[in-house]
């Protein structure tokens, strides 16, 4: 089935450790990518998003991914992450631009002070 | 920016009453409007995608009589939940794409059924 796959489901790191977050999708053709933050207690935020252009994406916060065509990727890094950056972090696709927003199933960061 | 509001943000109502959440986009035209529910610590999950003056499309496990979504106008979207029962508890959220193709989501509805 197509989907939308978030491999690590709870990461937990020390601050000023670096992060990078796998997902990859299933769908062919077009496909509209993007991450979202949802910090507790809080509604979705978007991070960043990719469209086309540049497959290196810069997002707020200091969040970039990463845009592989050929793996089906778009991994989410920041090079040192912060206690703030605490949150569930959400992959989600636009399957051959259809506009609806599929979500992996996220995944849970928790950074250590 | 884009701003959603969703109201109410936390409901309790009675088993067999029904519940209705509004969904606005407060500052710009939302074409299309999408409603997802989450169940804790899991993904949001997409119920159905609703157009301005059209009949919504449902996903398929969603049942379109029980959870009744109107798209009166560009900026205004709601789903009723119908006959609420304890498993209809959950958090729902509501997304509006404007004409920028940008998705802004709304702060979200937690129901509890009792």
């Amino acid at each position: 089935a197509q989907s939308v796959s978030q491999h690590n489901h709870h990461v937990i790191l020390s601050e000023a450790a670096s992060l990078e977050l796998g997902c990859n999708y299933s769908y062919g053709g077009t496909v509209n990518l993007f991450w979202y933050v949802q910090y507790p207690g809080q509604h979705l935020q978007l991070l960043l998003k990719y469209f086309s252009g540049d497959p290196l994406v810069k997002g707020i916060k200091g969040f970039e991914a990463e845009f592989i065509k050929s793996k089906f990727s778009f991994n989410l890094r920041k090079p040192s992450v912060q206690w703030s950056d605490t949150a569930e972090y959400f992959c989600a696709v636009t399957p051959n631009r259809d506009d609806k927003i599929i979500f992996g199933k996220g995944t849970r960061l928790h950074i250590l002070p | 920016g884009a701003v959603v509001s969703q109201h109410p943000s936390w409901v309790i109502c009675k088993s067999g009453t029904s519940v209705k959440i509004e969904c606005r986009s407060l500052d710009f035209q939302a074409t299309t409007m999408f409603w997802y529910r989450q169940f804790p610590k899991q993904s949001l999950m997409l119920m159905a995608t609703s157009n301005e003056g059209s009949k919504a499309t449902y996903e398929q496990g969603v049942e379109k009589d029980k959870f009744l979504i109107n798209h009166a106008s560009l900026t205004l979207s709601t789903l009723t939940v119908t006959s609420a029962h304890p498993e209809d508890s959950s958090f729902y959220i509501c997304s509006c794409r404007g004409a920028n193709y940008g998705y802004t989501f709304g702060s979200g509805t937690r129901l509890t059924v009792v």
